[in-house]
């Protein structure tokens, strides 16, 4: 199994609600990454995590809140997000402790926020 | 200057055609060098990589480093209309250091 699912799919909030993000993989990967992408445009690193502990937070504001409960999931916790957080939230796994780190990456889940 | 650096297009070409997507960088100490591609409303997927300088061919695709020039390059031979997607450089560094990626339209 060399995929990583995401749920949702899409996923529309205001500016006041509190949702989740999920991510999975069964590949054994000890990595797990997320990435923000805007439209057009690369996508961007938020957070890493490694033997599910938090390695990387690249300054990402506290309403986004990562979570890594065991070795095949990963969550994102969602809480006062701004309508300028809206874009698609991308997982990814990946080996650790190799020279060249394949990243593989789930479909993404396409925010909203209003 | 950023360190990948990425045309954006986007680039439109006919069906069959060679299409040559290219990437330079600034950061000499990057030895992996990989293009993803990505399908509208999809997330990357990794097509090709190639450690160091030299060539890798897969089927259609052609990659090259020269890392004397700090540039590289992704070939489609007989491109066809489901090449339509957007083309990722990316470079490792510890991180994936991505360009800003080329949009390529393949018209049948």
């Amino acid at each position: 199994d060399t995929e990583v699912t995401q749920t949702p799919k899409h996923l529309v909030m205001g500016m006041t609600n509190k949702k989740s993000l999920k991510c999975e993989q069964h590949m054994g990967h000890r990595a797990m990454y997320w990435y923000k992408q805007k439209a057009k445009k690369p996508p961007e690193l938020m957070f890493v995590y490694s033997y599910e502990k938090l390695s990387i937070n690249e300054s990402v504001p506290s309403r986004f809140s990562p979570e890594c409960p065991n070795s095949s999931l990963l969550n994102l916790h969602l809480h006062a997000l701004q309508p300028e957080d809206s874009a698609l939230y991308l997982c990814a796994s990946s080996q650790v402790g190799v020279s060249y780190n394949e990243q593989f990456f789930g479909p993404g889940t396409r925010l909203t926020v209003l | 200057q950023k360190e990948v650096e990425q045309d954006p297009g986007p680039l439109s070409v006919p069906e069959g055609a060679i299409v040559s997507l290219n990437c330079t960088y600034s950061n000499s100490a990057f030895q992996y060098f990989m293009w993803y591609r990505q399908y509208s409303r999809k997330g990357p997927e990794l097509l090709m990589y190639t450690y160091s300088s030299g060539n890798k061919e897969d089927g259609r695709f052609t990659a090259q480093v020269d890392k004397s020039s700090k540039y590289i390059s992704l070939f489609i031979r007989d491109s066809q209309p489901s090449d339509s997607a957007t083309y990722l450089c990316a470079m490792s560094g510890g991180k994936l250091i991505f360009g800003q990626g080329t949009e390529l339209s393949v018209k049948p």
